[in-house]
């Protein structure tokens, strides 16, 4: 069964950096995914797609320091340069067999 | 630029319906395949439904099969969401969300949302 596991929350202090992941189930780690982003209050804003070779296809506007990468069945979002803005939760989302999966989200705290 | 509107959210007992609208625009809608994806009051988001750009093809979590229908009408660049036999945890906030590429055929990438409609279920 196709699952992406997420931690459900992450802290980092403003102006560091922060990576969260998403873990694919076993069978499924040659799978590419996609980071969401929800500010509180608001929809989901789309951030990048990564591929297992850990390329990307960010966002329209999506800032330079949003970058993701890969190893194995473990896909990453990494914020640098942390700004009180991207406090926020964050989704890691793929498919397969005509249905979408989302992880159950990494809360971000900006310290 | 991309603007998704939803609307049609509200209260309904549960076993009532409901219809969702989603009023898109900034982009060759009829192109696109659209999803409505939910998120129920704290909780994280699940895939609804999915239809084609051309309406041929439809498809459905588990969940809302046999109860909620996804249509499209592209001469008005909207996007239906009717939900039937509503029950407790179906509320939630209902977001539609324009797929990643143009003419796909299965659900995959959500490219562009919009701010959702809140459906509560209760008697």
């Amino acid at each position: 069964q196709l699952v992406v596991t997420q931690s459900p929350s992450a802290s980092a202090s403003l102006g560091a950096s922060v990576r969260l992941t998403c873990t694919l189930s076993s069978g499924h780690s040659s799978y590419a995914i996609a980071w969401h982003q929800q500010q509180p209050e608001k929809g989901p804003r789309y951030l990048m797609i990564i591929n297992i070779d850990g390329s990307l296809d960010r966002g329209d506007g999506i800032p330079d320091r949003f970058s993701g990468s890969s190893s194995g069945a473990e896909r990453y979002l990494t914020i640098s340069s942390l700004q009180s803005e991207d406090e926020a939760d964050y989704y890691c989302q793929t498919w397969g067999a005509d249905t979408v999966v989302f992880g159950g989200g990494t809360k971000l705290t900006v310290l | 630029q991309v603007h998704l509107v939803e609307s049609g959210g509200g209260v309904v007992q549960p076993g009532g319906s409901l219809r969702l609208s989603c009023a898109a625009s900034g982009f060759a809608f009829s192109s696109y395949g659209m999803n409505w994806v939910r998120q129920a009051p704290g909780k994280g988001l699940e895939w609804v439904a999915f239809i084609r750009y051309d309406g041929s093809d439809k498809f459905y979590a588990d969940s809302v099969k046999g109860r909620f229908t996804i249509s499209r009408d592209n001469s008005r660049n909207t996007l239906y969401l009717k939900l039937n036999s509503l029950r407790a945890e179906d509320t939630a906030v209902y977001y539609c969300a324009k797929a990643f590429h143009a003419a796909a055929a299965t659900p995959d990438w959500f490219e562009f949302w919009g701010q959702g409609t809140l459906v509560t279920v209760s008697s």
